[in-house]
């Protein structure tokens, strides 16, 4: 069965500084994987999905993810942060007929 | 324009009640989702449908039943609510359901509390 492992529950930085965040997947074949963001009392909106094309993907506001299949991960990385990316973010991974959410990482960013 | 649209927002009810949250999409999208939120963010999914018809059911009690009347509406019918149905409801489609190349769309979600 597909799984994600987000790594950090919680992860703070300063404004202007890079952010990191971690998943690692499982999966029996290759997977298809995606990076959703929640912002507060919102719904979910899709950053970036990876789909076996090219392994560095590029999304929306600055985010862009790598696909390593050597070490099962698709860390989710920007430049630099802006306090509007204070956010809840999944990682998520396709199964063949539901998409698997990650339990978040919660994403402080501070002036 | 809102994509897709959830209503209510806020929803709190009694142990025992029956309550209907309701959902649209206007980006003549084929297939619609209902997930739950519980209160460690946790994201699932329940039903889906494409085209009016269910094709996927997660283990769901039977006390939630979903109902397409077109392909731009799933609501969701929940009966005898219990304390443990208090979630946020999430409404989201896709144009097709195909889950390795798809982007899923989410509504704003609906609070509901169980009192």
């Amino acid at each position: 069965a597909q799984s994600v492992t987000q790594l950090d529950s919680h992860v703070s930085v300063s404004e202007g500084t890079p952010v990191l965040l971690r998943c690692n997947y499982s999966s029996s074949y290759s997977p298809s994987l995606f990076w959703y963001v929640q912002h507060p009392n919102k719904g979910l909106q899709l950053l970036l999905k990876y789909t076996s094309a090219a392994t560095l993907v590029k999304g929306i506001n600055g985010f862009e993810a790598e696909f390593k299949k050597s070490e099962t991960s698709f860390h989710l990385t920007k430049p630099s942060a802006h306090m509007s990316d204070a956010a809840e973010y999944f990682c998520v991974v396709s199964d063949a007929d539901k998409l698997i959410f990650g339990t978040g990482t919660r994403l402080q960013v501070f002036p | 324009d809102t994509a897709v649209s959830q209503t209510p927002k806020y929803l709190v009810t009694q142990m025992g009640n029956d309550k209907s949250i309701k959902c649209e999409q206007n980006l003549g999208h084929d297939t619609m989702y209902w997930y739950k939120q519980d209160s460690k963010k946790f994201l699932k999914i329940m039903f889906s449908y494409n085209n009016k018809e269910l094709i996927i059911n997660e283990t769901v009690p039977n006390r939630f039943s979903p109902k397409s009347p077109d392909k731009a509406h799933l609501n969701l019918h929940i009966n005898s609510l219990e304390l443990g149905d208090s979630a946020v409801y999430f409404c989201a489609s896709s144009q097709w359901s195909d889950f390795t190349t798809d982007t899923q769309y989410f509504g704003p979600g609906t609070r509901l509390t169980v009192l």
